[in-house]
């Protein structure tokens, strides 16, 4: 079945770092990815998707590569902010139905 | 993008008594979804409720468990029947629009 692994939290940074959040996955076909944020008492919200290989998804500062040949969907950031401080969910969709299978969660906190 | 609510936002419930989870969305949408967030874990789809048809559950839940009703395009209710300790989760109800999934709030129960 498809699977998501994604590095565990908490990450803690100091403002202006480089972040770095691993992710990878296991699935059938040809899935689409993606990172998707929720903010302290906040939804999740899409941050970025990908949605075949070598296609680099972009927000926000926030960048991932589908990599297929590494299986990975790694996001980054060059500069983090206290406001980016959340928990980062990696996800895919594979098979059809855009069901989404998610990633355990980082949580990131970046500090002053 | 969709704005989706969610009541109640968090419960607190005895063993045994039933809990009925509201979403409600601003667009009319085909597909949504329901998924359970356990502590420390990924988000898990329980399952996806169309409009007019029965919801279609994902392996290891049913509807006995978690009946749920979708009688119009813009709501959806998840009934947690019988509840016990184990059930103590973060219940979100997502929906599809412009081919991306927007997730609700959550609503935190808590069973004793």
């Amino acid at each position: 079945g498809n699977s998501v692994t994604q590095m565990e939290g908490p990450v803690t940074l100091s403002e202006e770092a480089f972040l770095t959040i691993n992710c990878t996955y296991t699935a059938t076909g040809y899935p689409s990815l993606f990172w998707y944020v929720q903010y302290p008492g906040e939804g999740l919200q899409l941050l970025l998707k990908a949605t075949k290989a070598d296609d680099k998804g972009s927000n926000k500062g926030f960048e991932a590569t589908y990599r297929k040949e590494t299986t990975s969907f790694h996001l980054e950031k060059g500069s983090v902010q206290v406001s980016d401080s959340a928990v980062y969910f990696c996800a895919l969709s594979a098979g059809g139905g855009n069901k989404l299978t998610f990633g355990t969660g980082t949580q990131l906190k970046v500090e002053l | 993008s969709a704005v989706i609510s969610q009541k109640p936002s968090r419960d607190i419930c005895q063993r045994g008594t039933s809990l009925t989870i509201q979403c409600q969305v601003d667009s009319q949408v085909t597909m949504m979804f329901w998924y359970r967030q356990q502590p420390g874990q990924s988000l898990t789809l329980i399952a996806t409720a169309n409009q007019g048809s029965e919801a279609t559950y994902e392996s290891g839940f049913v509807i006995d468990k978690f009946p749920i009703s979708r009688p119009n395009l813009t709501f959806s209710t998840l009934t947690v029947s019988n509840m016990s300790p184990e059930d103590s989760s973060i219940y979100l109800c997502s929906v599809e629009l412009y081919n991306e999934q927007f997730f609700g709030p959550g609503t935190r129960l808590t069973v004793l």
